[in-house]
C-alpha cells in the first residue's frame, strides 16, 4: 500500500537552532513530494515540492527539503528556526504514474514548536 | 489561502440534518478536492473532481455527496448518514491531470460541529 509516514508527532526546537521534520514514503515508481504548513484554524499553505533533478529543494520562508531515494525520505529542514515557524507540517506524496488523478497521500502531520 | 474561499467558517448542525459546505475558486483550476481533517489523522480525501460534471469517491465518501456543475464551484453536503461529522473540512484545487506535479491550493476551511 502506498503511504507517507511522519514518525514524530511533535518536534521541539529552540529559536535559532536548526530544525528537521522527518518524512518517509512508500509508493510505486518515482514520487512527486510536497511539504505544506498549517497554522491554527487555517488551510494548508504550500512550502515546496520535489519533482525531479537536484535532491535539495528550496522553498518558502527559508525552508528546504532533501530527497533521498535510497532511504525513501524527504525531510524538511531550516538552518535557523523562528518562533513564527511554530505550526503543523504535512508531508504529501503523489506517485509519478498515479493514473488519471492528481490525488495526494498525506502524512499525519508533525507539530513544530519553537521555543524563544 | 490563495483564490479559494470556503463558507461558512463555522457551522453547527443538529443530528439528523443535512448541511452544505461551499467551496469556490477563481484560479481556473480543473481539479477540486474535499478533505476531512481530524486530530492525529492528517487529511483524508472525501471526494474529488477532475473536470466539470464529473467526480469520484475518495477514501471516506460514505455519508457525503458533492456536485460539480460549474468549474469554479464544488459544494459538499454532509448528510445525516455521516455518523461522526464533527471535523475540520478543507477544500482544495489544482491544475488538471495533465499537470500532476502541480501543488494543490487550499481554502481556509470550515469547522463543522454537530450539536
Amino acid at each position: 500500500a502506498q503511504s507517507v509516514a511522519q514518525p514524530e508527532d511533535q518536534v521541539n526546537v529552540a529559536e535559532g537552532n536548526p530544525l528537521t521534520v522527518k518524512c518517509t514514503y512508500s509508493v510505486s515508481g518515482n514520487p512527486y513530494l510536497f511539504w505544506y504548513v498549517q497554522y491554527p484554524n487555517r488551510g494548508l499553505q504550500f512550502l515546496l515540492k520535489y519533482i525531479t533533478g537536484d535532491n535539495l529543494v528550496k522553498g518558502s520562508y527559508g525552508f528546504e527539503a532533501e530527497f533521498n531515494k535510497s532511504q525513501t525520505s524527504f525531510h524538511l529542514k531550516k538552518p535557523s528556526a523562528l518562533v513564527s515557524d511554530s505550526a503543523l507540517y504535512f508531508c504529501a506524496v503523489r506517485p509519478s504514474y498515479g493514473g488519471a488523478t492528481n490525488k495526494l497521500i498525506f502524512g499525519t502531520g508533525t507539530l513544530l514548536a519553537v521555543q524563544p | 489561502d490563495g483564490g479559494i474561499t470556503q463558507s461558512p467558517k463555522y457551522l453547527f448542525r443538529k443530528e439528523g440534518q443535512n448541511v452544505t459546505l461551499s467551496c469556490e475558486q477563481n484560479l481556473n483550476h480543473d481539479a477540486m478536492y474535499w478533505y476531512r481533517q481530524d486530530p492525529g489523522q492528517g487529511l483524508r480525501l472525501i471526494y474529488y473532481s477532475q473536470i466539470v460534471n464529473d467526480f469520484q469517491k475518495g477514501d471516506i465518501a460514505e455519508g457525503y455527496s458533492v456536485s460539480r456543475e460549474k468549474k469554479e464551484s464544488f459544494p459538499l453536503t454532509v448528510t445525516s448518514a455521516q455518523k461522526n461529522p464533527t471535523a475540520f473540512y478543507l477544500c482544495a484545487s489544482s491544475m488538471g491531470r495533465e499537470s500532476p506535479y502541480n501543488e494543490q491550493f487550499f481554502g481556509p476551511g470550515t469547522r463543522l460541529t454537530v450539536l
